[in-house]
């Protein structure tokens, strides 16, 4: 079984600082790993994937993740926010072979101050 | 493109009553799936089509939800009866290839029904 923890429920920062969205997971295998963020009243939209290789992933918006296998940490960082990423942003892993469900974290609203 | 549309977008309903999502995924994408998201909560599986197939209803909560998809086009979830606990956002999402595939973006997730049950 697999599961995800997405410790902070709500992150307010001021606009142009840097941010850091925390995520670590459990599993008894190698995971995929995702972000997800869902901007009010629409649907959720992959930001950025881990499947192998580089440990750096970058995503849309500049938004990057870093895969530490030794932590079992996925974390997503942006080095200046703007209003417009104010939303809720999903942690998300699933078992390799590409058609496996994903398992979301319970989510973590980003509030941007101006 | 059209992407993953879901109606209604919002739907209250009194306990007891049936009410059925209807799910219309993005041409051509044989994976279909749904989840749901209570209120405060993660974002769970229900199941997942394959065409008109079945291919994995682990995460159905008990007998009174039942999905179909038609001929492998649009798909329907019907909750009857409906129970207070089953208040909330019901997901839906295609996808054409795997989510772990490098080729593509992972599954297009509709903009969900917000299901209130009173």
């Amino acid at each position: 079984a697999q599961s995800v923890t997405q410790l902070d429920s709500q992150v307010p920062v001021f606009e142009e600082a840097p941010v850091e969205l925390r995520c670590n997971y459990s599993s008894s295998v190698s995971v995929y790993l995702f972000w997800y963020v869902q901007y009010p009243n629409q649907g959720l939209q992959l930001l950025l994937k881990y499947l192998s290789g580089s440990t750096l992933v970058k995503g849309i918006n500049g938004f990057e993740a870093e895969f530490n296998k030794s932590q079992t940490s996925f974390h997503l960082r942006k080095p200046s926010v703007h209003i417009s990423d104010t939303a809720e942003y999903f942690c998300a892993v699933s078992p390799p072979g590409g058609y496996q469900k994903v398992t979301f974290g319970t989510g973590t609203k980003l509030q941007v101050i101006p | 493109e059209a992407g993953v549309t879901q109606f209604p977008s919002h739907s209250v309903i009194e306990k007891g009553q049936t009410v059925t999502l209807r799910c219309d995924p993005i041409s051509g994408h044989d994976n279909l799936y749904w989840y749901r998201r209570v209120m405060g909560k993660e974002i769970k599986f229900l199941l997942h089509f394959v065409k008109e197939s079945k291919q994995d209803e682990s995460g159905m909560p008990n007998n009174r939800f039942l999905a179909e998809r038609t001929g492998g086009t649009y798909s329907t979830l019907k909750v009857q009866p409906a129970e207070l606990e089953d208040s909330g956002v019901y997901f839906c999402a295609s996808s054409q290839v795997g989510t772990g595939s490098p080729l593509g973006d992972g599954y297009t997730f509709g903009s969900g029904t917000r299901l209130t049950v009173v």
